[in-house]
């Protein structure tokens, strides 16, 4: 099926330290790519998406590349916060039959920055 | 900005209990969607509809049912709560078009304990 496949948490860093968020997707035709966010007792926010191959997604910082040759889009940020402290959903798009699209999600990685 | 709503942010229900869940979106958007969210699965689609009156089982739908019978709302129906529907229940919209730079826009979630 279409599926996402992102690294397990928790992940633990040092404020300033540098972070990587591994997703991987099927290789099903070339669906929009998307980070969300999901900061502790929120909803999910999107936090940033790329729709073709070699487009780069970037907010607050964070940036992901969809890169067709390795059917990824790793999430990264080169100096992470306190306050980026949340959970991370990669996902992709899927088409309805009836028209519009669907979220197809990884299962989450959780960050955690301390000071 | 797009607002998706959930009218209930707690619930305490007990088992057989029949329960509804609420959402309103306010952008006119003709997709939305019941997705529910358990640590170490990611997100999970229970069902979506792509227009009034319209709907479609997604990837869980066991044990739910919906309905939509204005636009703007789509509602998350648990016929006889169980335990193992705890969970917390996130509503989202989009637009009805097939293009692939289409957001989904999330409420905050409803966390829902059945006891």
């Amino acid at each position: 099926g279409n599926s996402v496949t992102q690294m397990e948490g928790p992940v633990t860093l040092s404020e300033e330290a540098f972070l990587t968020i591994n997703c991987t997707y099927t290789a099903t035709g070339y669906p929009s790519l998307f980070w969300y966010v999901q900061y502790p007792g929120e909803g999910l926010q999107l936090l940033l998406k790329a729709t073709k191959a070699d487009d780069k997604g970037s907010n607050k910082g964070f940036e992901a590349t969809y890169r067709k040759e390795t059917t990824s889009f790793h999430l990264e940020k080169g100096s992470v916060q306190v306050s980026d402290s949340a959970v991370y959903f990669c996902a992709r798009l899927n088409p309805l039959t009836g028209g519009g699209n669907k979220l197809t999600f990884g299962t989450g990685t959780q960050l955690k920055v301390e000071l | 900005d797009v607002k998706v709503t959930q009218s209930s942010r707690y619930l305490v229900k007990r088992t057989g209990e029949k329960v509804f869940l609420e959402c309103v979106q306010d952008m006119d958007h003709e997709n939305m969607f019941w997705y529910r969210q358990d640590p170490g699965l990611g997100l999970r689609l229970i069902y979506f509809s792509y227009d009034v009156k319209m709907k479609e089982k997604g990837d869980i739908p066991e044990g739910y049912s919906v309905s939509r019978e204005k636009k703007e709302r789509f509602s998350l129906i648990l016929e006889s709560a169980s335990t193992n529907q705890t969970s917390m229940y996130l509503c989202a919209s989009s637009i009805g078009t097939a293009s692939s730079g289409n957001t989904i826009y999330f409420g905050e979630g409803s966390w829902l304990t059945v006891v």
